[in-house]
């Protein structure tokens, strides 16, 4: 069982580039999640998708986009990346619940990625 | 906006030795999670506590939810080096799907 599963695991990019993040996962689960963590600063929510076809800002959203494809898939895309944006990039998944507040997060292994 | 502190960020102990961190939070919450991080790994779920005044354990780990729903703490008695990471709280903003997660606590143990 693969669990949620992240793509590339490391990814070096110069300033003005762009990339996609994948994320798949395989739980089933209904929502998704974006994160990203930095030192002293812990995770911080950058998107998040309550369900399929939906979509909505967290903390850090700005430079960011995302596309829920499917249930199963949540990507992240930096347009046009910049140095503050180096960072491990953490997807994350949750089960539906009737209150969501009482769902628990299941991770993926991260992408660390440096912007030079 | 809703906020969640953790203290300290950073502590070394000797193995053997006990660790507590410490979670506040600026809004009272409907639960509190717990999760640990080991160094170069992804955080993992550890707990969640729901109900005021709230003591669960696990092996040598004891996690409080406070009477006000407001902070928690982690206790770990007899640190191992097995112990060594991040801990983070994390609280849910009622009745949504977004969680604010503590800055984390680094835990170094010293064999």
């Amino acid at each position: 069982n693969a669990g949620v599963t992240q793509t590339p695991k490391f990814q070096v990019l110069k300033t003005g580039q762009s990339m996609t993040l994948q994320c798949a996962q395989d739980m089933n689960h209904n929502s998704m999640y974006w994160y990203r963590q930095d030192p002293g600063m812990g995770l911080r929510l950058i998107y998040y998708s309550a369900s399929e076809g939906t979509t909505d800002k967290g903390e850090v959203p700005n430079g960011y986009n995302v596309s829920r494809l499917n249930k199963r898939e949540f990507s992240l895309r930096l347009e046009s990346a910049a140095p503050s944006q180096t960072s491990v990039y953490f997807c994350a998944s949750t089960e539906g619940r009737a209150d969501p507040s009482f769902s628990t997060q299941h991770f993926g292994d991260g992408t660390r990625l440096s912007i030079l | 906006g809703q906020q969640v502190m953790q203290i300290p960020q950073y502590q070394h102990v000797q193995e053997g030795e006990d660790f507590t961190t410490y979670c506040n939070s600026s809004t009272t919450l409907s639960n509190i999670q717990w999760y640990k991080q080991r160094p170069g790994g992804h955080p993992v779920f550890l707990i969640q506590l729901v109900k005021s005044g709230e003591v669960k354990k696990q092996k040598r780990l004891t996690f409080q939810f406070g009477e006000a729903k407001k902070n928690s703490s982690l206790h770990i008695t007899a640190t191992q080096t097995t112990d060594v990471g991040t801990y983070f709280c994390a609280g849910p903003t009622s009745g949504t799907y977004k969680y604010i997660f503590g800055t984390g606590t680094r835990l170094k143990v010293l064999a």
